[in-house]
């Protein structure tokens, strides 16, 4: 299995501009996470989905933030409109079940300009 | 929800020398405490894990300590070498498989 496959890697966009990053779990896992990371408040859990369904969305900041997954193989994370603040490394990571290990995906580092 | 406290933010340790990172965490339902080790521009990447059944677990130079009572658990690391130097996050898993991490230890070992 190639792993949790994210892209793109890096992404440049204007403020105001609609940004969708994209993410494929590893084959078989049914937990799928996505989270933020900027220095100052390290690795932020946005939101989590179990078999395709959300459970707990509480850590997206704002309205301009959503996620999606329509199948087990897939999932985006959009962000309408971008905002400088939103800068950050956005990783996904996915697990089998409870109290296993989740893989991280390679991240992708969005820049709003 | 789950909120895990990481300490310390940075720590600086002399080649050969023991570091130690302390976590804890909120949810007493949490059972399952993983630490990842993150090198500078690549993904977080699992070193050791300990579930709530066990109080410690070890795996050559690097140790896990679990007190379930206290809701804290630790990471140790024994005869650090400089390829140890890293960001060191700790993480729990709290009700429905929630998993929540630290804020990071930025790990620097000094020749």
């Amino acid at each position: 299995d190639a792993g949790v496959i994210q892209s793109p890697r890096h992404e440049v966009t204007e403020m105001g501009q609609e940004v969708t990053l994209r993410c494929k779990p590893i084959s078989g896992h049914n937990s799928l996470f996505w989270y933020r990371q900027t220095m100052m408040r390290g690795l932020e859990l946005l939101i989590y989905f179990n078999n395709n369904v959300p459970i707990d969305d509480s850590g997206m900041p704002e309205d301009r933030f959503s996620a999606k997954m329509p199948n087990a193989s897939f999932s985006t994370l959009k962000i309408q409109p971008s905002e400088p603040r939103d800068s950050a490394v956005y990783f996904c990571a996915s697990r089998t079940g409870q109290n296993t290990e989740a893989f991280f995906g390679q991240g992708t580092r969005l820049t709003v300009v | 929800g789950e909120n895990v406290e990481q300490h310390p933010s940075t720590l600086s340790v002399q080649e050969g020398d023991s570091a130690v990172i302390k976590c804890t965490y909120s949810d007493s339902a949490s059972n399952y405490f993983p630490w990842y080790k993150q090198e500078l521009g690549k993904r977080p990447q699992l070193i050791i894990d300990i579930r709530s059944n066990v109080g410690e677990k070890k795996d050559q130079r690097i140790a896990v300590t679990l007190n379930k009572t206290a809701k804290h658990f630790s990471l140790h690391i024994t005869e650090t070498q400089p390829e140890d130097s890293a960001v060191y996050f700790c993480a729990a898993n709290g009700g429905a498989q929630k998993l929540v991490f630290g804020q990071g230890t930025r790990l620097t070992i000094n020749p």
